[in-house]
């Protein structure tokens, strides 16, 4: 079974500039996450999918990040401009809704450098 | 909301045995998940608790006091590949479809000869 995938896995960019990560979840998980982990702290829900509707963006700073889930697939997150505080990596994870304890199951990540 | 607290680090020596405690508070709980995360890579799960008691797998186990809102993370044989950090996360609604998991700062445990 393929895992979870995101892209890129490293970016460097300016402040100001825009970013865009890429993941692609387990085939047949509903649910999508994007987290946010800070080095040294624990991973931070910014958004979650089910199918293709947000169920949960209480943490999502929208003014400058965006996440879209078309299809109910395949899901992007944004940040424009980006800050020198969003430096961290940005995880993908997936769970099956209809699995007894539905752990997640992360991506490797992308790691956000801002300078 | 929820507050999860968990020892920011912790050092143990090969082979011996070492607990990663964890205390939370939710407003609703249903489900505290253990993941390993080794430096540079995504978090794995470990284990789940969901009604108290303890639950055994391999070298792990973890264990669950609903009532005290406490868990804690037992590694027996400790082994060098066990240096990682340990995270605690607990899920505050039944499972569907807004069922949301919160993770703690995680604990970095050390393993030395």
């Amino acid at each position: 079974e393929a895992g979870v995938a995101q892209s890129p896995r490293y970016k460097i960019i300016e402040k100001r500039q825009s970013v865009a990560f890429w993941c692609n979840p387990i085939s047949g998980h509903a649910t999508l996450y994007w987290y946010q982990q800070i080095l040294g702290q624990g991973p931070k829900l910014l958004i979650q999918f089910q199918n293709n509707g947000v169920v949960d963006d209480s943490q999502l700073p929208k003014d400058r990040f965006s996440a879209e889930r078309l299809k109910g697939v395949d899901s992007t997150l944004k940040i424009q401009p980006a800050k020198l505080e969003d430096s961290a990596v940005y995880l993908c994870a997936s769970r099956y809704s209809g699995r007894k304890g539905g752990e997640l199951f992360f991506g490797e990540g992308s790691r956000l450098t801002v300078l | 909301g929820q507050n999860i607290d968990q020892p920011t680090e912790m050092t143990a020596t090969e082979g011996a045995i070492v607990q990663i405690n964890c205390t939370y508070q939710t407003s609703g709980f249903n489900g505290l998940f253990w993941y390993q995360q080794h430096a540079g890579e995504a978090p794995t799960f470990l284990s789940y608790n969901v009604l108290d008691g303890l639950e055994e797998k391999g070298r792990f186990s973890s264990f669950l006091s609903r009532s005290k809102g406490y868990s804690y993370l037992l590694l027996k044989e400790l082994q060098m590949k066990d240096s990682a950090s340990y995270l605690c996360a607990v899920r505050d609604r039944p499972t569907g479809t807004a069922s949301k998991l919160t993770f703690g700062t995680g604990t970095r445990l050390q393993v030395t000869l």
